[in-house]
C-alpha cells in the first residue's frame, strides 16, 4: 500500500512564502501530484512531478526527490485567496490508474 | 464543456434507505472515480472505472455499488444507508494513465450526504 505524510496546518501572512512537505512510502512510485481545495469546494489540480526537480507554475512550484521519497509544494507571494487545503497524492505501480491522497495541509493566510 | 457534474448537491437519508448519486462527464474520459471525504480528512477511493463495462473496488467499497454502462455516466449506489456513510462524495474523471504524463483528475462539485 501507500502512505503519505504532510503537516496538518500552516499559517502565514500575505506576501510570505510557504513550503508544504510531503513524504511518501510506496512499493513502486510513478509520480506525485498536488491538489488545492477551497472550503466547500472540489479539489483542483495544481501540479504533477514524475521526475526529480522543480516544476514552476506561476506563484506555485512543486519539487520532487525520488531518492528521498519526498516532495514539496512552494507557495510564493501568498494571497488571501490561497487560504485552502492542499493535498499531495501519489501514483503507484500497484495502483496505476489511481491516486492515493494525503490527509491535507490547511493553509491560512492572514493580512 | 460542463466538465464533471454531480447530482444531487445535498441529501439527507434515514438509516436503511437507498439512493443513487449521479455523475456525468462530457470530456470523453475513460477513467472515472468515486471518492468520499470525511471532515478534515483526505479523499478515500470507493470505486473506479477504466472504461464502460469495467469497474473495480477502491479502498473503501463496502456499502456501495457502481455501474458504468456508458463512457459519460458513473452512478454510485448506496443500498442500506448507515450513519458511517455521512460524508461528502466526489466524482472525478481523467484521461491519461501514462506514468510520465500528467494524470490530472477533474472533480465534480460534490454531494453532501447526511444519514440520520
Amino acid at each position: 500500500g501507500q502512505s503519505l505524510e504532510q503537516p496538518s496546518e500552516v499559517t502565514a501572512v500575505e506576501g510570505a512564502i510557504v513550503q508544504i512537505n510531503c513524504t511518501y512510502q510506496t512499493s513502486g512510485f510513478y509520480g506525485l501530484s498536488w491538489y488545492q481545495q477551497h472550503d466547500g469546494g472540489a479539489p483542483t489540480f495544481l501540479s504533477y512531478n514524475a521526475l526529480d526537480g522543480l516544476e514552476e507554475t506561476g506563484r506555485f512550484s512543486s519539487f520532487l526527490s525520488r531518492s528521498d521519497s519526498y516532495g514539496y509544494l512552494l507557495l510564493q507571494e501568498l494571497q488571501m485567496k490561497d487560504s485552502a487545503s492542499y493535498f499531495c497524492a501519489v501514483r503507484d505501480r500497484s495502483n496505476d490508474y489511481k491516486l492515493s491522497f494525503g490527509a491535507g495541509t490547511t493553509v491560512t493566510v492572514r493580512a | 464543456n460542463a466538465g464533471v457534474t454531480q447530482t444531487p448537491k445535498f441529501r439527507i437519508l434515514k438509516i436503511g434507505q437507498s439512493m443513487t448519486l449521479q455523475c456525468t462527464q462530457d470530456m470523453n474520459h475513460n477513467y472515472m472515480y468515486w471518492y468520499r471525504q470525511d471532515p478534515g480528512m483526505g479523499l478515500k477511493l470507493i470505486y473506479y472505472s477504466v472504461g464502460a463495462g469495467i469497474t473495480d473496488k477502491g479502498e473503501v467499497p463496502n456499502g456501495y455499488n457502481v455501474s458504468r454502462s456508458t463512457t459519460e455516466d458513473f452512478p454510485l449506489r448506496l443500498e442500506l444507508a448507515a450513519p458511517s456513510q455521512t460524508s461528502v462524495y466526489f466524482c472525478a474523471s481523467s484521461y491519461s494513465t501514462s506514468s510520465r504524463l500528467n494524470n490530472e483528475q477533474f472533480f465534480g462539485p460534490g454531494t453532501r450526504l447526511t444519514v440520520l
